[in-house]
Parts: structure tokens; sequence; C-alpha cells
């Protein structure tokens, strides 16, 4: 099986833009969740989707969304990208669970300028 | 609030043994996971503890004890490339922590 795939791997952009990042979860999971990396706060969560419906959510800013479409596939996306926005971004799947492992992407590193 | 602490560093030596220990505090808990993280790469899954005892699987082993909220990761015959950070983290009900709760993380350094 492959595993989680996330797109693009790494992006420049200047505060102000937006950013739309993707992942496509293990097939057959239908749970995704996203997390932000960075050196002083580790892995924070954003949020998790299940079956196109947002489950969880974490305590980020709105310009912070995420969807998720029917085939498990999710994107999400930042609108009036800051400095402190430069992070690792990470998508994990699971079956769907809330106990379930998660697995994660290679993760799409995002430095904005 | 919802936490886990674990050390933010340990060293050890090639073909030790070295413990890395977990406690947390949750309102909820279906078990406890440990990821690994070298430098660059994403979080790879190394084991999932849902009851208490050892898991083993090859070199490493992961413990659990419930009743004392407390958990530990295992290393054996250390090698270079176990050079990495590793995370616990709990699965426990969602919220605005999400599914799985991480810890900081420990970065492990290996010496030759």
């Amino acid at each position: 099986k492959a595993g989680v795939t996330q797109t693009p791997r790494y992006l420049i952009k200047t505060r102000g833009q937006q950013v739309t990042l993707s992942c496509s979860p293990i097939s057959g999971h239908r749970s995704v969740s996203w997390y932000q990396q960075t050196p002083g706060q580790g892995l924070q969560f954003l949020f998790e989707y299940f079956s196109e419906t947002q489950r969880n959510k974490g305590n980020f800013p709105g310009r912070f969304s995420g969807r998720q479409f029917s085939n498990s596939r999710s994107e999400m996306n930042v609108s009036t990208l800051e400095l402190g926005d430069s992070a690792l971004y990470l998508c994990a799947s699971s079956l769907g669970r809330q106990e379930e492992t998660q697995y994660f992407g290679p993760g799409t590193r995002l430095l904005v300028l | 609030g919802q936490s886990l602490e674990q050390p933010s560093e340990v060293t050890a030596v090639e073909g030790a043994i070295v413990q890395i220990n977990c406690t947390y505090q949750t309102s909820g808990f279906y078990g406890l996971s440990w990821y690994q993280q070298h430098d660059g790469g994403a979080p790879t899954f190394l084991s999932y503890n849902a009851l208490d005892g050892l898991e083993e699987t090859g070199r490493f082993s992961s413990f659990l004890s419930r009743s004392d909220s407390y958990g530990y990761l295992l290393l054996q015959e250390l090698q270079m490339k176990d050079s990495a950070s590793y995370f616990c983290a709990v699965s426990s009900p969602g919220g605005s922590q999400g599914n799985l709760i991480f810890g900081k993380g420990t970065k492990l350094s290996v010496k030759p």
C-alpha cells in the first residue's frame, strides 16, 4: 500500500499571500489530521477531517482552514500568511476510530518571507 | 488541560541501551504511541501500547503503566542511525488537541 503523500514538499511564499497544501491518505483511511511543527512549539494539532466533515479543531486562527473530499483527500489553506506560519505542515491518516494509529506523510515545508 | 512530559535530550554510545520516559496527564486515554523523527523527516510510527505491559519490536520495546500514567521506550544495541527525536503521544477522545496528543520530543544523540 502506498503511504501518505503530501504536495508540494517545499514552498516559499511572502507575507500576505495564501497557500493551499494537499494530502492524500493511505488507501482505505477516512480520517486525515493536520499538524504544524515548529522547533519551539513541537507538533500542534490543526484539525481533523473524517468523511468530509471536520471532526476536531485545534486552537489556530481562522486563517487556517481545511476540507476533505469524497475520496478522503484533504487540503488545508492558510490565508494572509505571516512570518510565524513558517513551519513543517504534516498530515496523518488513520482508518477513522479515535484510538487508531496515525501514519504521517513526508510534510510540506513552508517558508514565509 | 492534557500534557505529556519527556526529557528534552538524551545522549548514549553505540551498542548501549537507552530508556526514554514519558509521563502524561489526560482526561481520556486509549493508549500510548511512540514515533521517531529524523531531522528534516516526518514522524514514523514505532509502537503502540493500549494495555499495561511491555511490547517488543526488534531492538525497540515500549512499556505502559496506566495506573502510573507512565510509559517508556527502550532502545537496545544502539546504532548511529537511531540518532533522532522520539515523541510519545497519547490517543484520547478528540477535542482541541485532536485524537493524538504529542509530547515535545526527546532528541537522542548516539555517539561512536
